[in-house]
C-alpha cells in the first residue's frame, strides 16, 4: 500500500531562516513518482515539482531544494533564506508508475515570521 | 488564461438541497479528478475520469454523482447534501492517467458549506 507521511504537523521560523520539510513514504512498487504542492492562504494548489523514482539526483529551483534519497525512503523540501510569501501549506505526494491515483500527506503549515 | 477553473468558488447551502460544481480546464489533458479537502487540510481523491470515462471511484457516498460530458468537463452533482459534506472541492486534470506526465494542476477550489 502507498502511504505518504509529513510528521511536521507546523513549523514556524524567523525570515531568512533555512528550513526543510520532512516527506516519508511507503510504496511497493520499483517505479513511482514524488511530489510537492503549495497551498498557500489564498487557498489553490500550486504543483512545485515532480521526481521520478530512478532519478536519485537533488533538484535546486532558486531558493527551494529538493533531497530525494531512495535508501530512506524521503523527499525532503528545503527553503532557504525564507520570506514571509513562503508561508503556505505544502504537501508531499506519491503514484505508484500504474495507477493514476495521488495519495497525499496530511500537509506542513509552514510560517514565516518578518 | 486559467488552466483549470471551477464554478462557483463559493456555495453556502442548506443541508438536503442538491447542489453542483462544474470544473472546466483548457490544457488540452485528457485525465480529470475530484478531491475534497476536509477542514483539517486532508486532501483525498473522490473520481477521476480518463477521456470521459470514470477510472477512480474511491469509497463516497452514492449521493456524489460526477458527470464529464467531454474531457475538458467534470461536475459534481451532490445530492441531499449533509452538514459532513462541507469542505472545499477541488478540481484537478493531468495530461494522461498514467505514465511520467503526470503531475496534476488544480483548479482554484469550491468551499461548500452547508448549513
Amino acid at each position: 500500500a502507498q502511504k505518504v507521511t509529513q510528521a511536521q504537523t507546523e513549523i514556524s521560523v524567523v525570515e531568512k531562516e533555512d528550513v526543510t520539510l520532512d516527506c516519508v513514504y511507503e510504496t511497493r512498487d520499483t517505479t513511482y513518482y514524488l511530489f510537492w504542492y503549495k497551498q498557500p492562504p489564498s487557498g489553490e494548489l500550486v504543483f512545485l515539482i515532480r521526481r521520478n523514482s530512478f532519478d536519485e539526483q537533488n533538484e535546486i529551483s532558486g531558493r527551494y531544494s529538493w533531497n530525494f534519497q531512495k535508501s530512506t525512503s524521503s523527499f525532503n523540501f528545503t527553503i532557504t533564506a525564507s520570506q514571509v510569501v513562503d508561508s503556505a501549506v505544502y504537501f508531499c505526494a506519491l503514484r505508484e508508475s500504474s495507477a493514476s491515483k495521488i495519495i497525499f500527506g496530511s500537509g506542513t503549515r509552514l510560517s514565516i515570521r518578518p | 488564461d486559467t488552466a483549470v477553473s471551477q464554478t462557483p468558488k463559493y456555495l453556502v447551502t442548506q443541508m438536503g438541497n442538491d447542489k453542483s460544481i462544474k470544473c472546466e480546464q483548457n490544457l488540452g489533458h485528457d485525465t480529470m479528478y475530484w478531491y475534497k479537502q476536509d477542514s483539517k487540510k486532508f486532501l483525498k481523491i473522490m473520481f477521476s475520469y480518463n477521456n470521459k470515462e470514470l477510472i477512480i471511484n474511491e469509497t463516497v457516498p452514492n449521493r456524489f454523482s460526477p458527470k464529464s460530458p467531454d474531457k475538458a468537463h467534470l461536475n459534481l452533482h451532490i445530492n441531499s447534501l449533509e452538514l459532513g459534506d462541507s469542505a472545499v472541492y477541488f478540481c484537478a486534470s493531468s495530461q494522461v492517467a498514467t505514465g511520467t506526465s503526470n503531475e496534476q494542476y488544480f483548479g482554484p477550489g469550491t468551499r461548500l458549506t452547508v448549513t
